[in-house]
């Protein structure tokens, strides 16, 4: 079955510092893969993706995400942190198989200043 | 250009009534999603329209929810006989259809509070 898993709830990292969001999937073809960020009383906002090619992606704002295809894992990074940086992010996950797109539960990211 | 509009983006309804949900996509993109949100819980897909096939309607949890994409752009969700579980932050996506690897657009969503 497809799924995402996102094992975190809460990350808590120092501004400044480094930030790692996890993700781990499972999908029966090949994945393509999705970050996306949520601030309070909003809808999603896209940040990127992985269709194929490079394993490391860069995206909106300053993030990025390596796609792992052993590990299945596309875990969001930032190599330095902000306040504004701070919100719900979501990982998203859809094979060339069907018409879904899952997501994970949502990591609630707090920069701490 | 303009995003995802989604109305109202507060309901209050009492349980046992029927609620309607509206989604506007981007203008062009001929693929639409559904999802709710409900507190702690990722986003769970509810059903998904592509130009003019077929519904997937999988993801629809009671046959009390339904939705229809007229002309294939403006969407309603409609639930029926409202339970205070359907409680919940309905979300629209919308995305061009071209391929499986588009990026959705998500509209700012419709927070439903069921008493």
């Amino acid at each position: 079955a497809q799924s995402v898993a996102q094992p975190e709830d809460q990350v808590n990292v120092a501004e400044g510092n480094p930030l790692t969001v996890k993700c781990t999937y499972s999908v029966s073809g090949n994945p393509y893969l999705f970050w996306y960020v949520q601030y309070p009383n909003r809808g999603l906002q896209f940040l990127l993706k992985y269709i194929t090619g490079d394993n490391l992606v860069k995206g909106s704002y300053g993030f990025e995400a390596e796609f792992n295809k052993s590990q299945t894992s596309f875990h969001l990074k930032k190599p330095s942190a902000l306040v504004s940086d701070s919100a719900l992010y979501f990982c998203a996950v859809r094979d060339d198989t069907g018409n879904q797109f899952y997501f994970g539960t949502g990591t609630s990211l707090t920069v701490i200043p | 250009g303009a995003g995802v509009s989604q109305s109202p983006s507060n309901k209050v309804t009492e349980k046992g009534k029927d609620v309607e949900l509206r989604c506007d996509p981007i203008s062009g993109h001929t693929a639409l999603y559904w999802y709710r949100q409900s507190l702690g819980q990722g986003l769970e897909f509810l059903i998904y329209f592509q130009g003019n096939s077929a519904p997937d309607k999988s993801g629809l949890p009671s046959d009390r929810f339904s939705a229809e994409r007229t002309g294939g752009s403006v969407s309603t969700l409609t639930i029926q006989r409202t339970q205070q579980e359907d409680s919940a932050v309905y979300l629209c996506a919308s995305s061009s259809g071209l391929a499986r690897f588009e990026t959705q657009y998500f509209g700012p969503g419709t927070r439903l509070l069921v008493l």
